[in-house]
């Protein structure tokens, strides 16, 4: 089945970086663009980036801009985040998620259908 | 990017109607942009429950429907049922005339409390 495998929970200290991997299977690995969205605790979702796995081309939110990578290997249907320069702010869950469009009503509409489980990720020295 | 401003919480007896608000901006929802919104319980990953701003995926119960109308979309359920309790966020597109700045942007998030 399509799912979304994410990397294992990680410790880090201020200053360091972070890379978080996401696997998937049970589709066309290029055919749908993946996005990066955390989660820190008790808060709501925040969109970071957004990775098209056929060129590799990214995309990212204002706030992470100098601070984040995304990358892609075809060969292993993997995507990668990396965040670098860490502080105690950026402790928090990590999701990658797959954009799909959909359609309807002769309408098309691009929506995130298939979420990993996350990745939490917590800074502290 | 900005944040879709939603009410922190609703509640409501099974079987009420209990609506959720999301409020955006000419930039965002209003610009115009989709409304998805996606249901969320405790410790696990967000689920996609409408899309398109009224369309429900396969699976999705139809006590759930979306609407939208200018800068503002709304979620509403239906016979309220106490395996309804989650947080539910709306997401949308942020647009700006700097592309730089352009992007996805979610809700602040409301927790269904059944009464």
């Amino acid at each position: 089945q399509v799912q979304l495998v994410q990397s294992g929970a990680e410790v880090k200290k201020p200053g360091a970086s972070v890379k978080v991997s996401c696997k998937a299977s049970g589709y066309s690995f290029t055919r749908y663009d993946m996005h990066w969205v955390r989660q820190a605790p008790g808060q709501g979702l925040e969109w970071m980036g957004i990775i098209s796995p056929i060129g590799g081309i990214t995309k990212y939110a204002q706030k992470f801009q100098g601070r984040v990578i995304m990358t892609r290997d075809t060969s292993t249907s993997t995507v990668y985040m990396e965040l670098s320069s860490l502080r105690s702010e950026d402790t928090a869950i990590y999701y990658c998620a797959r954009e799909v469009t959909l359609e309807s009503g002769g309408n098309n509409h691009d929506t995130f259908d298939i979420w990993g489980l996350g990745t939490m990720v917590t800074v502290s020295s | 990017q900005s944040v879709l401003t939603q009410p922190p919480s609703v509640s409501g007896a099974p079987g009420q109607r209990v609506t959720i608000s999301c409020t955006g901006s000419s930039s965002d929802i209003g610009a115009p942009s989709d409304v998805n919104w996606y249901q969320q319980f405790p410790g696990t990953a967000p689920k996609l429950l409408i899309y398109g701003n009224t369309n429900r995926p396969s699976g999705v119960p139809d006590r759930f429907s979306g609407s939208k109308s200018g800068t503002s979309a709304s979620l509403a359920i239906t016979g309220l049922q106490a395996e309804d309790e989650a947080v539910y966020y709306c997401q949308s597109y942020g647009q700006a005339y700097d592309s730089s700045l352009s992007g996805y942007v979610f809700g602040t998030g409301t927790r269904v409390t059944v009464l």
